[in-house]
């Protein structure tokens, strides 16, 4: 089944600990991004990857890191979380940007 | 700065009317726009995606409309199920190739 696959699906954390939310996609999809929603907001673009190797900053991509080393892997990464990264994030891939979106079911993450 | 808007931010019909979801954007220079559907615990799945050079798509009960120059679009649902009952977002590309996306519309369809 096609999918994109995020881990964990819940995570709380304390401020300061770092911490990894993988995301994996089956499709051979070259472009992947990760966004985060908020209440009242709509989504809005952490980073994204237009192929192995290749990152960008989305709109909000402080308190962020990712990486790209494999073509199905993007990881979003944040090294020391705060309050303010409480939030519900998606991963997404795609052959191209705006094409064809698939999303992984999510993340919620709380930092207290 | 592109923008986008969704109007209303909820809305609950009774079951087999029909309806219209409104998603405006500020600037005219668009790529595309897509609609998504969300459910609670899930991922976004897309339901239409509408080209500039387009005026509409259809799926199934839905179609999506596009008036670029007025910077709307809308997601017309027929015969209207409790299985509709979602949020939905409309996003427009824009000449960047980035993503901006409305705050959605919560959709409830009351049996």
């Amino acid at each position: 089944e096609a999918q994109v696959t995020q881990n964990p699906r819940y995570l709380i954390t304390v401020t300061g600990k770092k911490l990894t939310v993988t995301c994996s996609q089956n499709m051979n999809h070259e472009y992947m991004s990760w966004y985060r929603q908020d209440p009242g907001l709509g989504l809005r673009q952490i980073y994204y990857s237009m192929n192995v190797e290749v990152t960008d900053k989305g709109d909000v991509p402080e308190g962020y890191k990712v990486s790209r080393k494999e073509k199905r892997n993007f990881p979003l990464i944040l090294e020391s979380p705060s309050p303010n990264q409480t939030s519900l994030y998606f991963c997404a891939s795609s052959f191209g940007q705006g094409i064809g979106y698939t999303f992984g079911s999510g993340t919620r993450l709380t930092v207290v | 700065k592109q923008e986008v808007t969704q109007i209303p931010a909820a809305l609950s019909v009774p079951e087999g009317e029909n309806l219209v979801l409104n998603c405006s954007f500020t600037d005219s220079a668009i790529y595309n726009l897509q609609w998504f559907r969300q459910d609670p615990g899930k991922g976004l799945t897309s339901l239409l995606l509408i080209q500039s050079s387009q005026r509409e798509q259809t799926s199934g009960r839905l179609n999506a409309s596009l008036d670029k120059s007025s910077g709307r679009s809308t997601l017309y649902i027929a015969a209207s199920q409790p299985g509709d009952s979602a949020t939905y977002l409309c996003a427009v590309q824009d000449s960047n190739y980035q993503l901006i996306w409305g705050a959605g519309t919560k959709l409830i369809i009351k049996p």
